[in-house]
């Protein structure tokens, strides 16, 4: 079936670096695509989102990109901070809000100091 | 966590009990979902309801029951049959927009 996966399980990045989380999606009738952030023991909390009639889409120190072609997407989130540490997860989405989520399955990111 | 609590925190059950989830929600969001978490895997969904009075299975819905009598409450009962109900359980609700906002989550653990 249809699934969203990602690159890189873990990764750790100096404090003050920036940090690129990457995530592959294999629906190319994907119409929407959502980052969150969770914490240790609590639930996602929404980062960004980006429709498929977009490349690109800037945040508060986060930027999603979206390659079509390659069925990617990617997190950026500049300039690191401790409070950073997360496992982020990307999902996707049909075109209706009322379609199903997939959910991948995360990638811890660790701040050295 | 968007106006949305869940509880207990935590909730130990024993082999055999059904136990209740608890997840209400302030937004005045129509539809509620909840899924589950397991170590190193994506969320996965259990029930979804978009309206009051109606509810649908998700992809993992044995062994799990739901109702939905009031708007802001989306109560998940793990039964009996339920042979593996070990694991982190996250409620959330979504507007007629796009995002879902998630509650904070209840970890179950059989004894």
């Amino acid at each position: 079936g249809e699934s969203v996966g990602l690159h890189l399980p873990t990764l750790s990045v100096q404090e003050g670096d920036n940090s690129i989380i990457n995530c592959a999606y294999s629906n190319s009738a994907s119409d929407y695509f959502i980052w969150y952030k969770q914490e240790s023991g609590k639930g996602p909390q929404f980062i960004i989102d980006i429709r498929s009639n977009m490349d690109k889409r800037q945040g508060q120190r986060v930027t999603v990109l979206l390659n079509k072609t390659v069925k990617h997407l990617s997190l950026q989130i500049a300039a690191t901070q401790p409070g950073d540490s997360a496992v982020y997860f990307c999902a996707e989405r049909g075109y209706s809000s009322a379609s199903k989520i997939i959910f991948g399955s995360g990638t811890r990111l660790s701040i050295r100091p | 966590d968007g106006g949305i609590t869940q509880s207990p925190k935590y909730l130990f059950r024993k082999e055999g009990q059904n136990v209740t989830l608890s997840c209400e929600q302030n937004l005045n969001h129509d539809a509620m979902y909840w899924y589950r978490q397991d170590p190193g895997q994506g969320l996965r969904l259990i029930y979804y309801s978009q309206i009051v009075n109606d509810f649908q299975k998700g992809d993992i819905a044995e062994g799990y029951s739901v109702s939905r009598e009031k708007k802001e409450s989306f109560p998940l009962t793990v039964t009996s049959a339920q042979k593996n109900p070990t694991a982190f359980y996250l409620c959330a609700s979504r507007s007629g927009g796009d995002t879902q906002y998630f509650g904070p989550g209840t970890r179950l653990t059989v004894l």
